[in-house]
């Protein structure tokens, strides 16, 4: 079953602009992951926050979680043709077993 | 070192043939994954190990897929019988140590006709 639910589904923008990606979650989580998947290709990390962290930075993103919405959000500002991507959010579960349960993605396209 | 290597990465078989896909995680991670993922879905949990031992197998999963680690290096996920549904991208990915970011194999995609 899937943990994670982003929104939107799916999200075009312009080079240059910013772009939002939103994820909630249902349970207690150890800590909140993103990742990147080009088309047809495996998963890329991206960044990794912790049930005690609120904000995290990663050069173009920036990452928030709010453990009382059980919600985060991935920012990528100044997007590239080349950021166009599926991104992923996936959740390690309290008492979980270690393993991350992926979300349903959001598509970014970033056009020219 | 060149990270997660996953062989084939491209498999198609008649059903109810039997297949097996090898994972080659990087050296120093012990922990190593399977997931599945189709079209539009987001990855799903299959099973992982640490070391050689498999700590867990997802509900999902039946009894015709099989996963190894011999010796802790490589991993191998064998269906048997296969069928039109397990048509998917198989992923298998490493981690370092728990609560670490996972790095992810290119996949192999299997097409069941």
């Amino acid at each position: 079953s899937q943990q994670g639910e982003e929104d939107p589904q799916a999200l075009s923008i312009q080079e240059g602009e910013n772009a939002t990606m939103n994820c909630s979650y249902k349970t207690s989580i150890n800590n909140l992951q993103w990742y990147r998947q080009n088309s047809g290709r495996g998963l890329v990390h991206l960044i990794l926050i912790r049930s005690n962290e609120r904000e995290k930075h990663s050069g173009r993103l920036r990452v928030t979680l709010d453990t009382s919405k059980k919600s985060s959000s991935l920012l990528i500002t100044a997007s590239r043709a080349a950021d166009t991507a599926s991104y992923f959010c996936a959740t390690e579960l309290t008492g979980g077993g270690n393993k991350l349960t992926f979300g349903t993605g959001t598509q970014l396209k970033v056009e020219l | 070192d060149t990270g997660v290597s996953q062989n084939p990465r491209h498999k198609i078989t008649k059903r109810g043939q039997n297949v097996t896909f090898r994972c080659d995680p990087i050296s120093e991670h012990n922990r190593l994954y399977w997931y599945r993922q189709t079209l539009g879905q987001g990855p799903e949990f299959l099973t992982y190990f640490q070391n050689e031992a498999q700590l867990e197998k997802s509900r999902l999963l039946s009894d015709r897929f099989s996963a190894e680690r011999p010796k802790g290096s490589f991993s191998t996920l064998e269906i048997q019988r296969t069928e039109q549904g397990d048509s998917a991208m198989y992923l298998c990915a490493s981690s370092l140590e728990q609560s670490y970011g996972y790095t992810f194999g290119s996949g192999t995609r299997l097409t069941v006709v």
